[in-house]
């Protein structure tokens, strides 16, 4: 399988613990994204990187939020001290170098904080 | 600023009859405009993509999308509807100086047979 892989597929964890998220992406591609998705919503950016750099990232993304490219291939994801507010669908997504290039997105990660 | 609008939360089409799910956009340069579709408990799948050129987009699955300039506009059809077409549609568009695209809320398509 080329495509974009994301793990775990569904995590539930109780508020204040600590949760990491894998995405590994299409294997020639530089840039790697995530994203939160929430019910009846469409994907919000929270950051990019390009190769290991992490170049943006977006207001949602609280200081209990860190991400992690450190070979410049797959990336992680943690969010410490679990909110519910955290809830979603979290997607990854990878695309080549230009921002025209097509960004093809994993099945994502479903957090639910009880 | 850039924004992507979806005036329609659910679209409703008889199975073999023509689809629209409507998409505007609010940019401040030349927009690059995508369509991707999404199944339940599934990622985003790309369909197809306005970078340049002709302004009618092929993609897949038999969709097409038409870029309209004037009216700020990236409609997404489809000539003859199927019931496995059921499933959420986002718009999403970037503009040149921007590595991240803005999403619409998405469209509901449902198909009855």
């Amino acid at each position: 399988d080329t495509g974009v892989s994301q793990d775990p597929r569904h995590k539930i964890t109780k508020r204040g613990q600590n949760v990491t998220f894998r995405c590994d992406p299409i294997s020639e591609h530089n840039r790697l994204y995530w994203y939160r998705q929430t019910l009846g919503q469409g994907p919000e950016f929270l950051t990019y990187f390009q190769n290991e750099a992490q170049l943006e990232k977006s207001r949602l993304l609280s200081d209990r939020f860190s991400a992690e490219r450190p070979k410049g291939s797959f990336s992680t994801l943690e969010i410490q001290r679990t909110e519910q507010g955290d809830s979603a669908m979290y997607l990854c997504a990878s695309s080549l170098s230009t921002n025209t290039d097509t960004q093809y997105f994993g099945p994502g990660t479903r957090l639910t904080v009880l | 600023a850039q924004s992507v609008a979806q005036p329609e939360d659910q679209v409703n089409v008889a199975e073999g009859n023509p689809l629209t799910v409507k998409c505007t956009y609010s940019v401040s340069g030349n927009p690059y405009l995508f369509w991707y579709v999404q199944y339940p408990n599934r990622g985003l799948q790309f369909l197809l993509k306005y970078i340049t050129g002709d302004n009618l987009v092929k993609g897949s699955y038999g969709f097409e999308a038409e870029f309209n300039k004037s009216q700020t506009s990236f409609h997404l059809k489809k000539p003859s509807a199927l019931v496995s077409d059921s499933a959420l549609y986002f718009c999403a568009v970037i503009t040149g100086g921007s590595y991240i695209p803005t999403f619409g809320r998405g469209t509901s398509l449902i198909v009855h047979p």
